[in-house]
């Protein structure tokens, strides 16, 4: 079936990059996604690629896509306090009115 | 921007209440979404609806119900609540373009 896994948990030292890892398992995924929840709010995406793509960069943030290993990641440079949240990664699995979701890791920011 | 508003940040009830989550959205989008979020667990997709009086079950739609009588507001309904339906509920609305989804703040429910 469709299943996205994160690992639950990464601890970093500020200014330090941080990268949240993810593996998807459904091939026809056209978008894979990275949301962020910041304590007490909804979800927020942060940014998305196509799935013909292999890189994407946005300021700090820069989206690896693996297609062969099914492997998307979510690097972000300078990590700031600010950045402290949970990362879900998703994608858009088989239907076209579903969005697959990882369970989720918390980025904890050290000083 | 878009504004997806869920009518209760907090609810306590009690077990074998009646409970509606109630979520509008100002965009104008078809798509319509509710999910649960538990810890370790991620979004697990309850309901959703691509048009009026249209829905799907999602992957974990036991115990719950959904009503879409306007474009614009989905609700979430459970009969009777139970202390397993302790959790977070999340609505979401979804463009057509990029499919990204647009959050709702969340409902946090506990069920006594």
């Amino acid at each position: 079936g469709e299943d996205v896994e994160q690992s639950l948990f990464l601890s970093v030292r500020e200014g330090d990059s941080s990268v949240i890892n993810c593996t998807y398992t459904d091939s026809s995924s056209t978008y894979l996604y990275w949301y962020k929840q910041e304590p007490g709010a909804g979800l927020q995406l942060l940014t998305y690629i196509f799935s013909n793509m292999d890189m994407k960069q946005d300021q700090r943030l820069t989206v690896l896509l693996n297609k062969k290993d099914k492997h998307l990641s979510l690097r972000i440079a300078d990590t700031q306090t600010g950045d402290s949240a949970i990362y879900f990664c998703a994608e858009t699995g088989s239907s076209a009115s579903k969005i697959i979701f990882g369970s989720g890791t918390r980025l904890s920011i050290r000083p | 921007d878009v504004k997806v508003t869920q009518s209760s940040r907090y609810l306590v009830k009690r077990t074998g209440e009646k409970v509606f989550l109630e979520c509008v959205q100002d965009m104008d989008h078809e798509n319509m979404f509710w999910y649960r979020q538990d810890p370790g667990l991620g979004l697990r997709l309850i309901y959703f609806s691509y048009d009026v009086k249209m829905k799907e079950k999602g992957d974990i739609p036991e115990g719950y119900s959904v009503s879409r009588e306007k474009k614009e507001r989905f609700s979430l309904i459970l009969e009777s609540a139970s202390t397993n339906q302790t959790s977070m509920y999340l609505c979401a609305t979804r463009t057509g373009s990029t499919g990204e989804l647009f959050f709702g703040e969340g409902s946090r429910l506990t069920v006594l």
